[in-house]
Parts: C-alpha cells; sequence; structure tokens
C-alpha cells in the first residue's frame, strides 16, 4: 500500500480559473477527508465523504467549492473562479469508520495569482 | 463546538533534552486523538493514536498521554534530535453524529544541535 497520493503537487493558477485536485485514499479505507491549511493554522476541515455518501460539508466550502467521491474511491475537489484567498496547501486524508487512525497525503499547495 | 488548543506555539531547545507538548479540547465527546508531524511545506505524519478509553501511548521516543475528562493530551518527546524539528499537530475526533478531525494550530519545535 503507497498511502493516500495527491495530485497535483503544486498548482498556480491565475484568478478566475477553475481547477481540480485528485485525491486516492489507501485501498479500502471508506472514509476520506478534505482540509484546507493556510500558513500558520491547523488544518481546516471541509468536507468529508463515507464511502460515496457527502456525509458534511463546512460552511468554508462556498459554492465555489465542490466535491466528489465517484464509486467511493478516488475524490475530486474543484473550486470554479479561484480567488487570491484560495491559496492554501489541499490536505486529503483517509481511514476505516470506528474512530481508527487518519492517514494524510501529502497536499497540494495552490497558488492563486 | 470543538475547539483544539496547543501550547507552546513555538519551543526552541538544545539537543539531547526531553521536552512536553501540550494539547487541549473543550469537548470531551471525542472517539479519539492523534498527534501528527508536520514538515514544512509537507503533509502530516501520524506518529501517535490515542483512543478515548486509553490513558497513554509510547512508540519510540515519543509518548503521549490523554485526560479525556479534563480535555488535555500531552506528547513527550524523549532525547531530542536535530531531526525532530518540525511542527506537532493535535487533532481531536470529534463524536455526535459529525464525525471530523478538529485541529489545533500546533507547536512549532526547533532542536539546535
Amino acid at each position: 500500500d503507497t498511502g493516500v497520493s495527491q495530485d497535483p503537487r503544486h498548482k498556480i493558477t491565475k484568478r478566475g480559473q477553475n481547477v481540480t485536485f485528485r485525491c486516492d485514499p489507501i485501498s479500502e479505507h471508506n472514509r476520506l477527508y478534505w482540509y484546507r491549511q493556510t500558513l500558520g493554522q491547523g488544518p481546516e476541515f471541509l468536507t468529508y465523504f463515507q464511502n460515496e455518501a457527502q456525509l458534511e460539508k463546512s460552511r468554508l466550502l462556498s459554492d465555489r467549492f465542490s466535491a466528489e467521491r465517484p464509486k467511493g474511491s478516488f475524490s475530486t475537489l474543484e473550486i470554479q473562479r479561484t480567488e487570491q484567498g484560495d491559496s492554501a496547501m489541499y490536505l486529503c486524508a483517509s481511514s476505516y469508520t470506528g474512530g481508527t487512525e487518519a492517514f494524510f497525503g501529502q497536499g497540494t499547495r495552490l497558488t492563486v495569482v | 463546538k470543538q475547539e483544539v488548543t496547543q501550547i507552546p506555539a513555538a519551543l526552541s531547545v538544545p539537543e539531547g533534552e526531553n521536552l512536553v507538548l501540550n494539547c487541549s479540547f473543550t469537548d470531551s465527546a471525542i472517539y479519539n486523538l492523534q498527534w501528527f508531524r508536520q514538515d514544512p511545506g509537507k503533509g502530516l505524519t501520524s506518529l501517535l493514536l490515542i483512543q478515548s478509553s486509553q490513558r497513554e501511548q509510547t512508540s519510540g521516543r515519543l509518548n503521549a498521554s490523554l485526560d479525556k475528562s479534563s480535555g488535555r493530551s500531552t506528547l513527550y518527546i524523549a532525547a531530542s534530535q536535530p531531526g525532530d524539528s518540525a511542527t506537532y499537530l493535535c487533532a481531536v475526533l470529534t463524536q455526535g453524529g459529525s464525525e471530523k478531525l478538529v485541529f489545533g494550530k500546533g507547536t512549532k519545535l526547533t532542536v539546535n544541535p
């Protein structure tokens, strides 16, 4: 098992463009989480999935953000009409349910110019 | 609303010193508490997981304790090394219909040779 994989590792985009990130969780993990982290802060929760069902979305997640997890495997996070305030590290994590250990990927660093 | 606080925000010690990092949380309704390490620009590496029914966990030079009733956890690092320099984050997995990790802002540790 190679752990949680995120792609791309870095993304630079112009303001107003759309971007999409991908996360491949550890196989057989049914929970998948997305977090956002800015410099000097702890990760902030965005959304999570149980298999293919999106169970919760943070109020931080504006209508420009959408996440999917088709077939309960990999997940994508799309940001439409990016703004400079979207610049951050986007982290994905996976786990089994029932309070088990969560494992994080290396993150996608987004810079909006 | 669960809130996690980490003290101190930064810590600088000479190599070989034993040290303690502190984490507190406001709501004791948690499944577990997890300590992570984060190197600059990287993702999170899981260090220790303590289930809510446990009091402590050990891994090598690391020992984490949990006092759920008082909402506190400590991470003890023995015989610190320059390679331990990183940001240490604690997170609690919340209960009550919203199962997500809530993070503190982290403690930035520098171990000087």
